[in-house]
C-alpha cells in the first residue's frame, strides 16, 4: 500500500522552537509539497519540491524552510515558531500522473 | 494570480442531489479537481477533469466545467450519509504539479 508518512499526528511546541515537520514517501515520487489547511482557507502552498536537493516557494513561505536531501523525505522547518503557525500541516507527493498525487494524515500543530 | 472561491456550506437530504460550486480565475488552468476530505482523515482524490471537456461522469459523481464563465461544479447523485465531509476543488496547469486549492465546502447529509 503506498504511502505518505508524516512523523508526527500531533505536536505542542512553544513560541520561538525551532519546529521540524518530517514526510516520506515510499514511492519513488519526483514532487513533493507541503500545504497548510486553515477552516474557510482550504490548503496554502508552503514550498514544494520536484526534485532532490531543489525548493521552491509557494504562496505562504514566510516564516518557514524546507530541505530535501533525499528523493523520499521531505521537511519542513519552523524557524522560531510563532502562534499564527498554529495549523494542520498535510505533505503531498506525486508521480506526474493526476491519479499519482497522495497526501498524508497531516500533523496538527499547536504553537503555544 | 490563481484564486479557486468556494461557497463555505451545503446541507442536502439524503437521497437528493447535492450540487457543490467553484470559480476560478485562472484560464490557463489545465486540471481542475474534486477532493474530499472525511473528519481526521487525509485528502482522496474524487475525481478531475481535464480543460477541454465540458462535462465526465463517474457513477453519482458527475462533473460540469464552464470554461468560458470558469466554472466548476460536482454534482453527488442519490447523496448518502457518507457524502457528509468537506470538498475541495483545485486546480494545476500540468498533471501531478502544485494545486491551488479552494476553501472548501463542508457538505451535512441530514436523513
Amino acid at each position: 500500500d503506498v504511502k505518505v508518512t508524516q512523523s508526527s499526528r500531533y505536536l505542542v511546541k512553544r513560541t520561538g522552537e525551532k519546529v521540524f515537520l518530517e514526510c516520506v514517501q515510499d514511492m519513488d515520487h519526483e514532487n513533493m509539497f507541503w500545504y497548510r489547511q486553515d477552516p474557510g482557507l482550504g490548503l496554502r502552498l508552503i514550498y514544494f519540491s520536484y526534485d532532490v536537493k531543489m525548493k521552491e516557494k509557494g504562496d505562504i513561505p514566510e516564516g518557514y524552510s524546507v530541505s530535501r536531501e533525499k528523493k523520499e523525505r521531505f521537511s519542513l522547518i519552523l524557524e522560531s515558531a510563532s502562534t499564527n503557525q498554529t495549523s494542520m500541516y498535510l505533505c503531498a507527493s506525486s508521480s506526474g500522473s493526476n491519479y499519482g498525487y497522495t497526501f498524508g494524515s497531516g500533523t496538527r500543530l499547536t504553537v503555544v | 494570480g490563481e484564486d479557486v472561491e468556494q461557497s463555505l456550506f451545503l446541507s442536502v437530504r439524503e437521497g437528493d442531489s447535492s450540487v457543490i460550486n467553484c470559480t476560478y480565475t485562472d484560464s490557463s488552468s489545465t486540471y481542475l479537481y474534486w477532493y474530499k476530505q472525511e473528519p481526521g482523515a487525509g485528502l482522496q482524490l474524487l475525481t478531475y477533469i481535464f480543460s477541454n471537456m465540458d462535462m465526465k461522469q463517474d457513477q453519482r459523481l458527475t462533473v460540469l466545467l464552464n470554461k468560458k464563465d470558469k466554472h466548476l461544479s460536482l454534482r453527488i447523485a442519490d447523496t448518502q450519509t457518507g457524502d457528509s465531509a468537506i470538498y475541495f476543488c483545485a486546480e494545476s496547469k500540468a498533471a501531478g504539479n502544485k494545486l491551488t486549492f479552494g476553501g472548501g465546502t463542508r457538505v451535512l447529509v441530514k436523513p
